[in-house]
């Protein structure tokens, strides 16, 4: 089972709105990420935690807060976020850090109004 | 840092035809490739992968083949099906970088019935 749960699948939110996305795996994988993707461009990294620890942030801006509150959580915190940033986000997760695929939970479609 | 090339853009072949996507890589380094599928609206999904120290794989009517001397690995697809339309992306990982993915930037194939 590669399954990864995201949540909400959809969001709209104005700028000054606070609002979280949510990531969830249950195969024990122990490295979890965050990914933008805009229509027709690759996904974009953005976070890695690796053993539930905070290991790359490419230098994504504050108004992003990830947050890793156990093995098989991972959630996206969002405040004051531009109508750029409206995009789909992946979170993914993989058996451990190093030299091992990442499986894709389905997304959340964001969009800032 | 690693720069992960792919070509062509968009594809365009007749069902029953094969389909070839190429892509090129710079850092030495890199041992994994793994090969995605991005169907309209959907999450990446992991259709094949290969590691360095492999020259060829197969699964049904996909394979992968790598050259490491030249840094390049394609994705060959044969017997196409209309089911086959979809983005495709390359990347590239390694073992010295964590398991930091660099993206292709997208084929975009079509499979006319």
């Amino acid at each position: 089972d590669t399954e990864v749960t995201q949540t909400p699948k959809h969001l709209v939110m104005g700028m000054t709105n606070k609002k979280s996305l949510k990531c969830e795996q249950h195969m024990g994988h122990r490295a979890m990420y965050w990914y933008k993707q805009k229509a027709k461009k690759p996904p974009e990294l953005m976070f890695v935690y690796s053993y539930e620890k905070l290991s790359i942030n490419e230098s994504v801006p504050s108004r992003f807060s990830p947050e890793c509150p156990n093995s098989s959580l991972l959630n996206l915190h969002l405040h004051a976020l531009q109508p750029e940033d409206s995009a789909l986000y992946l979170c993914a997760s993989s058996p451990q850090e190093s030299g091992n695929t990442i499986y894709f939970g389905e997304g959340s479609w964001l969009t800032v109004v | 840092g690693e720069n992960v090339e792919q070509h062509p853009s968009t594809l365009s072949v007749q069902e029953g035809d094969s389909a070839v996507i190429k892509c090129t890589y710079s850092d030495s380094a890199s041992n994994y490739f793994p090969w995605y599928k991005q169907e309209l609206g959907k999450r990446p999904q992991l259709i094949i992968d290969i590691r360095s120290n492999v020259g060829e794989k197969k699964d049904q009517r996909i394979a992968v083949t790598l050259n490491k001397t030249a840094k390049h690995f394609s994705l060959h697809i044969t017997e196409t099906q209309p089911e086959d339309s979809a983005v495709y992306f390359c990347a590239a990982s390694s073992y010295t970088r964590g398991n930091q993915f660099y993206f292709g930037t997208g084929t975009s194939l079509t499979v006319i019935p």
